[in-house]
């Protein structure tokens, strides 16, 4: 069974940056879309971008290219650098594994599997 | 951006009881739609995906439904461990987008 298990540091000052790493346990690293979804305190989720196998990116323009998407297949590992955080930006973020496919003609995309969550805090 | 709109954005319902929630979609997205459930201090969890398509290890009593625009999550009779958020997400295109949310609590 596929788990993700995230880390990354928890407190950070404006215009410092983000950086968030999920392992992938248990599963294929190739043939999905790995995927950073965020949820500010309170509110709904937004999709910050994703990376699949060969290192191809998709990201959110609401972040201004402030974030970065890596992948390490060495280590079934995948990353999120977000710079210039300011307190907007704290949130808890999480990292999922994306799916992608069609039936009957239908494409389909879908987040089937999830890590549990890091919490970032952008205070002064 | 595709802006996804849900309604309610809460309800109150009783054990048993059937609830509907609607998704709306901006442009046509076909079927690619999906339902997820998120629990207070969980990840949100699949539901269904591609409008209709049950993830498995999901409950039938989830159902999914619609094309294009406007889409629907049924739940057949309501138990007490529906209690949650869900929230519809297009798949279609990028940037993928999420709906706000419908809160469905305990009457």
């Amino acid at each position: 069974q596929v788990q993700l298990q995230q880390w990354g540091a928890g407190l950070l000052k404006p215009s410092e940056t983000l950086s968030l790493t999920c392992a992938v346990y248990g599963g294929s690293f190739s043939g999905y879309y790995w995927s950073w979804i965020r949820q500010p305190p309170g509110k709904g989720l937004e999709w910050i971008g994703d990376i699949n196998h060969s290192g191809r990116t998709n990201y959110n323009p609401s972040l201004k290219s402030r974030a970065t998407i890596l992948i390490d297949m060495s280590k079934n590992q995948f990353s999120l650098k977000l710079n210039s955080v300011t307190a907007a930006d704290t949130a808890i973020y999480h990292c999922a594994r994306g799916v992608r496919g069609v039936i009957i003609l239908t494409d389909y995309q879908y987040m089937d599997v999830w890590g549990k969550g890091a919490t970032v805090t952008v205070s002064s | 951006d595709i802006q996804m709109t849900q309604s309610p954005s809460s309800l109150y319902a009783s054990v048993g009881d059937r609830v509907t929630i609607t998704c709306r979609a901006s442009q046509s997205i076909g079927s690619n739609l999906n339902w997820y459930q998120q629990k207070p201090g969980q990840a949100p969890k699949v539901l269904i995906y591609a409008a209709s398509r049950l993830q498995s290890g999901v409950p039938s009593r989830f159902s999914g439904s619609g094309s294009g625009t406007d889409f629907t999550l049924t739940i057949s009779s309501l138990r007490p461990e529906d209690f949650a958020t869900y929230y519809c997400q297009q798949g279609y295109n990028t940037p993928r987008t999420f709906g706000l949310g419908t809160k469905v609590e305990i009457k």
